[in-house]
């Protein structure tokens, strides 16, 4: 079955504690992406990558980073966690450039730093 | 820059009516593309649609169907008939042109709709 999955679907930590949340795809898709979505803000880019070791800011790259060594994986790093990053994380996967073609999104991950 | 906006929070209709979702987009650009995702109380985003600026057709899918209007910057999204099961947060995006643009789809802030039997 073509997926996305992340993992973990639900985080608590605290503020500082370094974190991973990973992202897998299996539809051999060129182009990834991290959205953040937050109550009456919609989704906000992250971060995307276009290939394996290319990777871009999105709208909102502050205390993110990102990493694509494998076509498959595209985690998502919080170095630092702040509580003004609890919010519900989608990874997303697309065959062409996000702004162009359909994207397959995971899960989320709910994040809640306290 | 490109923006998107659903004026509409939240819209709440009892099962059968037909309900007009509006989203009204701004982009200087003359190549883009527009979007509608869905998002259902379980809350994984599904896709829905893709328009390019260069194609006015509307289209029908079932009991849904999308009216592009460049004259009016508007890419509505109708649901026919509705059902208890189309209640969700529907969300409208914009990306601009062929170049950065494309890479960094523009979201609205969702319209949730609420179905009632």
């Amino acid at each position: 079955e073509a997926q996305v999955t992340q993992n973990p679907r639900y985080l608590i930590t605290v503020t500082g504690k370094k974190l991973t949340v990973t992202c897998s795809q299996n539809m051999n898709h060129e182009y990834m992406s991290w959205y953040r979505q937050d109550p009456g803000l919609g989704l906000r880019q992250i971060y995307y990558s276009m290939n394996v070791e290319v990777t871009d800011k999105g709208d909102v790259p502050e205390g993110y980073k990102v990493s694509r060594k494998e076509k498959r994986n595209f985690p998502l790093i919080l170095e630092s966690p702040s509580p003004n990053q609890t919010s519900l994380y989608f990874c997303a996967s697309s065959r062409r450039l996000a702004g162009i073609g359909e994207q397959f999104f995971g899960p989320g991950t709910r994040l809640t730093v306290l | 820059a490109q923006k998107v906006t659903q004026a509409q929070t939240e819209i709440s209709v009892v099962e059968k009516e037909d309900v007009t979702l509006d989203c009204v987009y701004e982009t200087r650009d003359t190549t883009y593309y527009l979007f509608w995702y869905k998002q259902p109380p379980s809350g994984e985003l599904v896709f829905l649609i893709r328009r390019n600026s260069f194609d006015e057709q509307n289209e029908i899918s079932g009991r849904y169907s999308w009216n592009f209007q460049k004259s009016t910057s508007s890419f509505n999204f109708t649901i026919t008939a509705s059902q208890v099961v189309d209640s969700a947060v529907y969300f409208c995006a914009l990306s601009e042109g062929e170049g950065g643009g494309s890479y960094i789809p523009t979201f609205g802030r969702g319209t949730s709709l609420i179905v009632h039997p």
